[in-house]
């Protein structure tokens, strides 16, 4: 059974920084390519920005809006994806959810398996 | 890159039909067949309902089917029940190896 699992929100100053992190079980984690999406209170879906696997490089890509102070990192050796957020500023409160497509689905498509999502709450 | 646009509600009675679209451009959902929909109840992570523009995964009812013409894609759910009231989002792959959601769409059941 896939399982993600994030953790690592909370309560954070305007202008701090968090490190969220998603540890995953179920499929073969190295072989995957992982993805961030967040979802603010009440809005809708905004995708984030994903990693490759290590044997497609390892290329991270991110949304516009979250370019400069979003990194998107992973551990194979721990099966763990993790998104370090800087500066964080009150536009980024959201629940922060990790998902995959595994290694079943196409990468570029199919978001198949989620986390319950771990919040972050900026306070000015 | 802008999010596809989906209407922001969507209602039919129970056994009925409902039909929701999401508009892209000619760089996403026209260029890709990588458009998917996933189902998201309140408080619950959003659930993937059909990938790869007409797919299903396993255990997604067969009252769920998704289309495409142009840049416009349609998720239908066919004989609505209660337990499909919630709300939808569509996705598609805008190339450079960036994705975008739709707007979402909160679908009733009356």
């Amino acid at each position: 059974e896939v399982q993600l699992v994030e953790s690592g929100g909370g309560l954070v100053q305007v202008g701090g920084s968090v490190t969220l992190s998603c540890a995953a079980s179920g499929f073969t984690f190295n072989y995957a390519w992982m993805t961030w999406v967040r979802q603010a209170p009440g809005k809708g879906l905004e995708w984030v920005g994903r990693i490759q696997s290590k044997t497609d490089g390892e290329t991270t890509t991110y949304a516009a809006p979250v370019k400069a102070r979003f990194t998107i990192s992973r551990d194979d050796s721990r099966n763990t994806l993790y998104l370090q957020i800087y500066n964080l500023q009150t536009e980024d409160t959201a629940v922060y959810y990790c998902t995959t497509g595994g290694d079943w689905f196409d990468p570029y498509d199919a978001f198949a398996f989620w986390g319950h999502g771990t919040m972050v709450t900026v306070s000015s | 890159q802008s999010a596809l646009t989906q209407p922001p509600s969507a209602s039919g009675s129970p056994g009925q039909s409902v039909t929701i679209s999401c508009t892209g451009t000619s760089s996403d959902v026209g260029d890709y067949n990588y458009v998917s929909w996933y189902q998201q109840h309140p408080g619950k992570a959003p659930k993937l309902m059909i990938y790869e523009v007409t797919k299903r995964p396993s255990g997604v009812p067969n009252r769920f089917s998704g289309s495409k013409s142009g840049s416009t894609a349609s998720l239908t759910v066919s004989g609505l029940q209660a337990e499909d009231e919630a709300d939808y989002y569509c996705s598609s792959y805008a190339g450079n190896n960036i994705n975008v959601f739709g707007t979402g769409t909160r679908v009733t059941v009356l």
